[in-house]
């Protein structure tokens, strides 16, 4: 049984911190991740995806992936009240299209 | 560059009632995925097409739900008949030759009465 594990949150930070939300999962044949935003009421949409170890960097954010601890997170640096959403980890074995994914953790972001 | 379609975006029928959702994935996206999602938890996969086959329908219960992408490109999702466990949104999303990043469509959120 593949699974990916969240922290359900809330997260809460203040405006202008570091969020940071987490991610493990089981699957070690896994080699393509992504995190999704999902506002409430609203579809996931794809903010970042790593396929390799070590640290992806987009704007804002930045993914870190460590394979050998079967371990992913997200970094959003000053972040602000309209990041408050629930953000989706999801994983994908090699060769294989479908996506496993995670409760998701609730961030809230207060002004 | 359109996204992906769905409709309806709101659905509301009596138990036992069938209902079917439709969608069209972003232009050239041979790859279509349907998701069931519940409050509270990640999509989990229902049927994955690659242009008009069905390559993974594991996850979809073939009792009551039925799917169908005749030409390979739009899709409809049907069950008959519905349960109330079945209120949940349903997702649609598109990849490019099954390539690894997904991409969704706004959703139908069903209630089941």
């Amino acid at each position: 049984q593949k699974e990916v594990e969240q922290n359900s949150g809330p997260l809460s930070v203040p405006e202008g911190a570091i969020a940071s939300l987490n991610c493990t999962y089981s699957d070690r044949g896994s080699q393509s991740f992504f995190w999704y935003r999902q506002y409430s009421g609203k579809s996931p949409e794809l903010i970042m995806s790593i396929y390799s170890n070590g640290d992806k960097e987009d704007g804002r954010f930045t993914a870190q992936l460590n394979k050998a601890s079967q371990y992913v997170s997200l970094l959003i640096r000053d972040s602000q009240p309209s990041d408050s959403a629930t953000y989706l980890c999801a994983a994908q074995e090699s060769g294989y299209s479908t996506l496993t994914f995670g409760k998701g953790t609730m961030l809230l972001v207060s002004p | 560059e359109a996204g992906v379609v769905q409709s309806p975006r709101y659905k509301i029928i009596e138990k036992k009632q069938p209902v079917a959702f439709w969608c069209n994935p972003i232009s050239g996206h041979n790859t279509l995925y349907w998701y069931l999602q519940n409050l509270g938890q990640g999509p989990e996969l229902l049927i994955r097409y690659e242009n008009e086959e069905a390559v993974d329908d594991s996850q979809l219960p073939k009792d009551r739900f039925s799917a169908e992408r005749l030409k390979g490109v739009d899709s409809t999702l049907k069950i008959q008949p519905a349960e109330l466990g079945d209120s949940a949104v349903y997702l649609c999303a598109s990849s490019l030759g099954g390539g690894p990043e997904q991409f969704f469509g706004p959703g139908t959120r069903l209630t089941v009465l």
